[in-house]
């Protein structure tokens, strides 16, 4: 398995753009994370799915952020209108769930957002 | 909600130190793990420990699960140059939420 894709690496935009962040977590695994990581805040759970369905979201950090799963294969979060401050690094994990020793998450490369 | 607090924050030692790092929580965790993560790359799992007083080494590394399952400790024997990296503890619920520390910027220096 190539692991966790995250796609793109890079985005630059332009404060009040829409961006929209990919990712294709490891075939089988149940769970889906987004987190978001910065040097003042560490890495920060945004919202999770279970099997495609939401199951907190209590991390997102305004109804400027949304996050969707519509296949077993697939998610994406968005953020619109984009600000300064949500310049960070975004990483997407996925987890093979069923059980206390299979909570462990496997992570892609993430995307470093860079809002100006 | 579920905080996990490391400490220390920051580490420099010298090659051959040995260092400890701690990971705590008033709240009871399932699973505990440790990630370690380098400059432009994703966290990667090295341990899981899921009892309370488990203890599992991985080389010159040993994990440690606290009784109440609330705490844990990562010691490195003789720190290499290789060892620097964020190292990272995280919790999972028995409901699949897994929540992470501030992590410890470990530098070892020759």
């Amino acid at each position: 398995d190539a692991g966790v894709i995250q796609s793109p690496r890079h985005e630059v935009t332009e404060m009040g753009q829409e961006v929209t962040l990919r990712c294709k977590p490891i075939s089988g695994h149940d769970y889906l994370f987004w987190y978001r990581q910065t040097m003042m805040r560490g890495l920060e759970l945004l919202i999770y799915f279970n099997n495609n369905v939401p199951i907190d979201d209590s991390g997102m950090p305004e109804d400027r952020f949304s996050a969707k799963m519509p296949n077993a294969s697939f998610s994406t979060l968005k953020i619109q209108p984009s600000e300064p401050r949500d310049s960070a690094v975004y990483f997407c994990a996925s987890s093979p769930g069923g059980g206390r020793s299979k909570t462990e998450a496997f992570f892609g490369q993430g995307t470093r957002l860079t809002v100006v | 909600t579920q905080l996990l607090e490391q400490s220390p924050q920051f580490l420099s030692i010298q090659e051959g130190e040995n260092l400890t790092v701690y990971c705590n929580s008033s709240s009871v965790f399932s699973s505990l793990q440790w990630y370690r993560q380098e400059p432009g790359e994703g966290p990667v799992l090295l341990v899981t420990v899921v009892t309370g007083g488990e203890v599992k080494k991985l080389k010159r590394l040993t994990f440690q699960f606290g009784d109440a399952r609330k705490d844990s400790s990562l010691h490195i024997t003789a720190a290499q140059t290789g060892d620097t990296g964020l190292y990272l503890c995280a919790g999972g619920t028995s409901y699949g939420k897994l929540t992470f520390g501030q992590g410890t910027i470990l530098t070892v220096h020759p």
